[in-house]
């Protein structure tokens, strides 16, 4: 059974970039889809992007220009980066692994929240 | 995008009521939709994929059903854990959406 684990601060300012890792174990990262997804405090669930193998992301269209989905295959790990935040990035933020074409995440994160404030 | 749009947005019942929950998607998606259940402070969790196929290790009380643009969700009789919010998703193209969801709250 996979195993997801997020880490990263719980606060970021506005303007700066929320950096997050997620640790995969029971597992290899080196196949399928790792996404993440995040809910807004009281929201729905929104998909953020993935990463398949090293060189194919695939972001929300309207957070491409901020977003970076990393691997770190030696570390089995893989990570977010999103750059110019403000208060609507606020979320509990979610990794997760996608079957079946990347679209059915059947193991998830216990979830990170971030606040942007300053 | 795919807009999900999921009914009720709430909805209150015994223990032991069968249940049905609703999702319905802005084009045809095939049979590409997954449901998702939610308890305060958890991560969602997959109950089902591509419309009715059941995860493993859940509960034979859940079932999908549907194709298209309309799915439903139904638990044959509820469960005092069942009590949570759902989610559907749909997986047919990029960027897959998620419905708002619909709370089963306690009667």
């Amino acid at each position: 059974q996979v195993q997801l684990q997020e880490s990263g601060p719980g606060l970021v300012k506005p303007s700066e970039t929320l950096s997050l890792t997620c640790t995969v174990s029971g597992g290899s990262i080196s196949s399928d889809y790792w996404n993440w997804i995040r809910q807004a405090p009281g929201k729905g669930l929104e998909w953020i992007g993935y990463i398949y193998d090293r060189g194919y992301p695939n972001y929300f269209p309207s957070l491409k220009s901020r977003l970076t989905v990393s691997l770190d295959t030696s570390k089995n790990q893989f990570s977010l980066k999103l750059t110019s935040v403000d208060a609507a990035d606020t979320a509990v933020y979610y990794c997760a692994r996608g079957l079946r074409g990347g679209g059915v995440f059947d193991s998830w994160g216990q979830g990170i929240l971030v606040t942007v404030s300053s | 995008d795919i807009q999900m749009t999921q009914s009720p947005s709430s909805l209150s019942a015994f223990v032991g009521d069968r249940v049905s929950l609703s999702c319905r998607a802005s084009q045809s998606i095939g049979g590409f939709l997954n449901w998702y259940q939610q308890k305060p402070g958890e991560a969602p969790k997959l109950l089902i994929f591509d419309g009715s196929r059941l995860q493993s290790g859940v509960p034979l009380r859940f079932s999908g059903s549907g194709y298209g643009t309309d799915f439903t969700l139904t638990i044959s009789s509820l469960q005092p854990e069942d009590f949570a919010t759902y989610f559907c998703q749909q997986s047919y193209n990029s960027p897959t959406t998620f419905g708002q969801g619909t709370k089963v709250e306690f009667k």
